[in-house]
C-alpha cells in the first residue's frame, strides 16, 4: 500500500523559511517522479513543484521560483520541500504526490504551513 | 505561466446532466495536455476520477465521463447523485510544468 506522510509545517514569520519532508513508502520511490501540491484554505489546488527520480531535474510555478527549493533523498525515500522568503500567500496545505500516471495513490494528510506575524 | 480556466460553479438536477469544461490560455486543449479531473468533497483530500483525457480508474463511477469538447477538456455526468456535489479540478501539462484550474463547484440540486 502506497503512503506519503507530510510532515514540517507549522506556524512562521513573513520572510522566513520552513522545510516541508514527506515520507514514502509501499513503492519504489527511487525510479519515481514527485510533485508538491498546495491548498490555501478554502482555496483551489496549487501545483508547486517536481522533481525526476533521481534528483537532477526539477521544475517550479512561477509563484514559487527562486524561493522554493524540491529535493530527495531516495537512500531515505524522502521527499523535501525547502521554503525561503515566506509571505502569507504560501499559507496552505502541503500534499505530496507520487507521479505516476493517474495520480492513483490516496493523498495524505497534508502538512499546514502558516505564514504570520 | 499558464491559466487554466473552469467554470466556478454549475448547478445540476439528481439524475440530469452536466458538462464541466477546462480550457488553456495557451491555446485549445490537446492530447498533449493529458487532462485529469480530480474531485474533492468537503472535509476531504482530492482524489483523481479521470485521467489522459478519458482514462477511468476503479474508484470512477461510470456516469462521469472525459472528452475534448472543441477547444476544451471535458468531464460529463450523466446521471447526477446527491454524492457527486464536490468540487472538481482540472489539470494540465505544460511539457516542464503543471497547472491546476480554479476549480467547479458542483452543486445537485
Amino acid at each position: 500500500e502506497v503512503q506519503l506522510v507530510e510532515s514540517g509545517g507549522g506556524l512562521v514569520q513573513p520572510g522566513g523559511s520552513l522545510r516541508l519532508s514527506c515520507a514514502a513508502s509501499g513503492f519504489t520511490f527511487s525510479s519515481s517522479w514527485m510533485h508538491w501540491v498546495r491548498q490555501a484554505p478554502g482555496k483551489g489546488l496549487v501545483w508547486v513543484s517536481r522533481i525526476n527520480s533521481d534528483g537532477t531535474t526539477t521544475f517550479y510555478a512561477d509563484s514559487v521560483k527562486g524561493r522554493f527549493t524540491i529535493s530527495r533523498d531516495n537512500a531515505k525515500n524522502s521527499l523535501y520541500l525547502q521554503m525561503n522568503s515566506l509571505s502569507a500567500e504560501d499559507t496552505a496545505v502541503y500534499y505530496c504526490i507520487r507521479g505516476v500516471q493517474g495520480w492513483p495513490d490516496p493523498w495524505g494528510q497534508g502538512t499546514l504551513v502558516s505564514v504570520s506575524s | 505561466q499558464a491559466v487554466v480556466t473552469q467554470e466556478p460553479s454549475l448547478t445540476v438536477s439528481p439524475g440530469g446532466t452536466v458538462t464541466l469544461t477546462c480550457g488553456s490560455s495557451t491555446g485549445a486543449v490537446t492530447s498533449g495536455h493529458y487532462p485529469y479531473w480530480l474531485q474533492q468533497k468537503p472535509g476531504q483530500a482530492p482524489r483523481t476520477l479521470i485521467y489522459d483525457i478519458s482514462s477511468k480508474h476503479s474508484w470512477t463511477p461510470a456516469r462521469f465521463s472525459g472528452s475534448l469538447l472543441g477547444d476544451k477538456a471535458a468531464l460529463t455526468l450523466s446521471g447526477a447523485q446527491p454524492e457527486d456535489e464536490a468540487e472538481y479540478y482540472c489539470y494540465l501539462s505544460y511539457s516542464a510544468v503543471r497547472v491546476f484550474g480554479g476549480g467547479t463547484k458542483l452543486t445537485v440540486l
